[in-house]
């Protein structure tokens, strides 16, 4: 079975610059996650789908961040305009029955 | 709000010896689960252990057993035969189930970055 998949890997951008992030979960995994991880901390929820709708996004900076699940499948996260302080790995989850979820490998973004 | 401490920043251990690591939680609530994460430097985050709260039974998976003390609200993680691959960060996480099981929120600590020497 393949894992969650996330790309890129890595990226630099300069604040106020714009950037996405995409995610394909396991296939039939229901709820999807974006989490932030700054680095020294634990990875802190940002939104949670079930299928296409949102279940939770109240830690999402709503005024740069934006989040889409279209089809209930793929997702995007996008920042616009970047912070320094949006430095961090962004790791995208899912779950098929909700108490177990698999993670992807990340994204690793700087902001200089 | 529930909050997930773990007061270890770093830990080392000799090969084939045992370590354990602390983590203490504070919520109201009396059905929950309770995780260790592990985080090698690939960042992939995978899944070591898993305890639900109504379970008296500690969980155990291989070398990897827990300590779960629900009135001290305490759940360490012993790590027995300590590898080299066992390097890593280890986040201890708490879940609340939602309404209707669609709201699973993870809430992580700060983690334990732990080094198994040769």
């Amino acid at each position: 079975e393949a894992g969650v998949a996330q790309s890129p890997r890595y990226k630099i951008i300069e604040k106020r610059q714009s950037v996405a992030f995409w995610c394909n979960p396991i296939s039939g995994h229901a709820t999807l996650y974006w989490y932030q991880q700054i680095l020294g901390q634990g990875p802190k929820l940002l939104i949670q789908f079930q299928n296409n709708g949102v279940v939770d996004d109240s830690q999402l900076p709503k005024d740069r961040f934006s989040a889409e699940r279209l089809k209930g499948v793929d997702s995007t996260l996008k920042i616009q305009p970047a912070k320094l302080e949006d430095s961090a790995v962004y790791l995208c989850a899912s779950s098929w029955q909700g108490y177990e979820q698999y993670f992807g490998p990340g994204t690793r973004l700087t902001v200089t | 709000a529930q909050t997930v401490t773990q007061s270890q920043p770093e830990m080392s251990v000799q090969e084939a010896e045992t370590v354990t690591l602390s983590c203490t939680y504070d919520t109201s609530e009396s059905n929950y689960y309770l995780f260790w994460y592990k985080q090698p430097p690939s960042r992939q985050m995978i899944l070591v252990i898993r305890q639900e709260a109504y379970k008296q039974q500690n969980a155990t998976e291989n070398r990897f057993s827990v300590n779960f003390q629900k009135a001290a609200k305490s759940f360490s993680l012993k790590i027995s035969d300590s590898q080299l691959g066992d390097t890593a960060m280890y986040f201890c996480a708490f879940m609340k189930p939602g309404s209707g099981g669609s709201n699973y929120k993870l809430t992580f600590g700060k983690g334990t970055l732990l080094t198994v020497n040769p």
